[in-house]
């Protein structure tokens, strides 16, 4: 059963613009979320993450939105870089005490020069 | 420092044999976690070790299993291989619990059954 779903495969954006991933959870009791970024033959890196008590957290370009009530987050890149090209991957935590966490599928954004 | 490293990075195992994968966290670190990467599949949790204890455990089948070193060094092993266990392993690492940037990832281990 996924509870962490990202159904968007795939996302292109034009270099400047910006870019809107989305995730959606079922689970109401998931306390934290990240997104990690993916590169071919890499490991996933941490990108960015939000507890549940915000709606919102910014680091740079990137800026993580939560909304509970739709159980839906997302992450605004702007402006959108080629170097941005990756698979991007959300994640949820349930557990403040354990690392388990709910991956999505992962959305491939792709940023056109 | 050093990143995660797991070995070996590419596998080629043929069904019904076992196979060991390795992963060295980062210096310090004491939690280990490991996923399973599949198409369409995203990141599928496996189980997670901290101080040689299991604390967590996915919804695999009883031949993955792993271990936990007292020098945090971990191994996953998959007894009677199957064609769908064919994927991406990754190892992830972590100081605690509960850091705010969740884990650091290892570049996987890229198992083909055949």
């Amino acid at each position: 059963d996924q509870q962490v779903k990202q159904n968007s495969p795939s996302l292109s954006v034009q270099e400047g613009r910006i870019s809107i991933l989305n995730c959606d959870y079922t689970n109401s009791m998931f306390d934290y979320f990240l997104w990690y970024k993916k590169y071919p033959a890499e490991g996933p890196t941490f990108l960015i993450s939000i507890s549940s008590i915000k709606d919102k957290n910014e680091d740079g370009r990137f800026t993580v939105f939560l909304n509970k009530s739709a159980k839906h987050l997302s992450l605004h890149i702007v402006p959108s870089q080629p170097g941005d090209s990756a698979v991007y991957f959300c994640a949820a935590r349930q557990n403040y005490n354990f690392n388990k966490f709910y991956f999505g599928s992962g959305t491939k954004l792709n940023v056109k020069p | 420092k050093a990143g995660v490293t797991q070995t070996p990075r590419y596998l080629i195992k043929t069904r019904g044999q076992q196979v060991t994968l390795s992963c060295s966290p980062i210096s310090g670190h004491r939690s280990v976690s490991w996923y399973q990467q599949t198409p369409g599949q995203g990141l599928q949790f496996l189980f997670e070790y901290f101080s040689e204890t299991q604390r967590n455990k996915g919804n695999f089948p009883g031949r993955f299993s792993g271990r936990q070193f007292s020098n945090s060094r971990s191994e996953m092993n998959v007894s009677t291989l199957e064609l769908g266990d064919s994927a991406l392993y990754l190892c992830a690492s972590s100081l605690a619990a509960h850091e705010s940037n969740g884990y650091t990832f290892g570049s996987g281990t890229r198992l083909t059954v055949v």
